[in-house]
């Protein structure tokens, strides 16, 4: 069946370091890839996301690059802030599935 | 701006008690779940909804049963709370069809059962 596997956290960074997030995928199809983020107290949202094979999603100087060779969709920030502190998750959906997979999460930990 | 409401963000239960925990999407979703999140475990799958009145079990439905009686409205029901239900529960929705819809999330319930 379709999995996902992220590395674990918790991860910790000073500002304006360089952030990777490791995440990789098992599943059949083509499916579309997601990385959601949680603010302590809240739910998830979406963070980006990228629906086909070398798509770069994109968004609050995030990225990640849906790479079907290596089977993965690693999470970039060229500087970090403190208020990315947060959890984050990678999460794939298949095509004509009603379930979206998620990873076990990241905790990100970002000082000043 | 859509939205996915919860009942509450903080509840607490006495053991063998039932407990209902609802949701509200106003974005006319098809799919609805409920999922609970632990240290350690990360999301995992109670129950999902993908019409009125349907529903279908996740990776962990032992001791949950859920209601779907329309469109927009999905309920989590603890039929009899124990402590080990003690846990942050969020409900999301998203469209039906193809698999790039993401998923919304409510703000999520922190339930203890004491």
């Amino acid at each position: 069946g379709n999995s996902v596997t992220q590395m674990e956290g918790p991860v910790t960074l000073s500002e304006e370091a360089f952030l990777t997030i490791n995440c990789t995928y098992t599943a059949t199809g083509y499916p579309s890839l997601f990385w959601y983020v949680q603010y302590p107290g809240e739910g998830l949202q979406l963070l980006l996301k990228a629906t086909k094979a070398d798509d770069k999603g994109s968004n609050k100087g995030f990225e990640a690059t849906y790479r079907k060779e290596t089977t993965s969709f690693h999470l970039e920030k060229g500087s970090v802030q403190v208020s990315d502190s947060a959890v984050y998750f990678c999460a794939l959906r298949g095509t004509g599935g009603f379930k979206t997979i998620f990873g076990a999460g990241t905790r990100l930990f970002v000082k000043a | 701006d859509v939205k996915v409401t919860q009942s509450s963000r903080y509840l607490v239960k006495r053991t063998g008690e039932k407990v209902f925990l609802e949701c509200v999407q106003d974005m006319d979703h098809e799919n609805m779940f409920w999922y609970r999140q632990d240290p350690g475990l990360g999301l995992r799958l109670i129950y999902f909804s993908y019409d009125v009145k349907m529903k279908e079990k996740g990776d962990i439905p032992e001791g949950y049963s859920v209601s779907r009686e329309k469109k927009e409205r999905f309920s989590l029901i603890l039929e009899s709370a124990s402590t080990n239900q003690t846990s942050m529960y969020l409900c999301a929705s998203t469209l039906q069809g193809g698999s790039n819809y993401e998923q919304y999330f409510g703000p999520g319930t922190r339930l203890t059962v004491t």
